[in-house]
């Protein structure tokens, strides 16, 4: 089955001590992004990757980082957390521009991630 | 730059009833649009896009979107809702060939409660 895995599904942990959120997919995607979901924010993307060893900037990046070591994995690693990331993570992977942006994304299910 | 507004954080109707979820977005040239849907703690699922072609696009349970250039708008309609309807549902564009940057920009959601 065609899917994007998020491991953990949720996450409590304290301020400071570093986690890594892990994301993989099967569908051979060169396109792989994660969001972070608030409400009345809507989703909002902290990094994505064009490939492999190629990762940029989103639009909320700070106390994030992201590597992609192999096509198929995307962790999202933060080295100190501070409540305010507290919040809902989804990685999305997809098939890449050109024609490959009429495609949307696959989701993963998601990671409810608590920094106390 | 590209944005994606959803006027209302939340929609009420009751079953049977048609249903309208409102979307409208701003960005540079004919834009990919696209509707999801997230049902309690799980990630967003895809229901439909429009790419080209009929302004009028069927999805998954049942739904439709229309998309409207003029009024740049592409809101998602039911003809019956159904109580099982009730999620949170996102609207998201993408800009096309825009050189593999594959960047889908999210609306708020608005949350659809169906009542019995």
């Amino acid at each position: 089955e065609a899917q994007v895995t998020q491991n953990p599904r949720y996450l409590i942990t304290v301020t400071g001590k570093k986690l890594t959120v892990t994301c993989s997919q099967n569908m051979n995607h060169e396109y792989m992004s994660w969001y972070r979901q608030d409400p009345g924010l809507g989703l909002r993307q902290i990094y994505y990757s064009m490939n492999v060893e190629v990762t940029d900037k989103g639009d909320v990046p700070e106390g994030y980082k992201v590597s992609r070591k192999e096509k198929r994995n995307f962790p999202l690693i933060l080295e100190s957390p501070s409540p305010n990331q507290t919040s809902l993570y989804f990685c999305a992977s997809s098939q890449t521009g050109g024609t490959g942006s009429r495609y949307g994304y696959t989701f993963g299910s998601g990671t409810r991630l608590t920094v106390v | 730059a590209q944005s994606v507004a959803q006027p209302e954080d939340q929609v009420n109707v009751a079953e049977g009833n048609p249903l309208t979820v409102k979307c409208t977005y701003s960005v540079s040239g004919n834009p990919y649009l696209f509707w999801y849907v997230q049902y309690p703690n799980r990630g967003l699922q895809f229901l439909l896009k429009y790419i080209t072609g009929d302004n009028l696009v069927k999805g998954s349970y049942g739904f439709e979107a229309e998309f409207n250039k003029s009024q740049t708008s592409f809101h998602l309609k039911k003809p019956s809702a159904l109580v099982s309807d009730s999620a949170l549902y996102f609207c998201a564009v993408r800009r096309p060939f825009s050189g593999g940057y594959n960047k889908l920009i999210f609306g708020a959601g608005t949350r659809l409660a169906v009542h019995p």
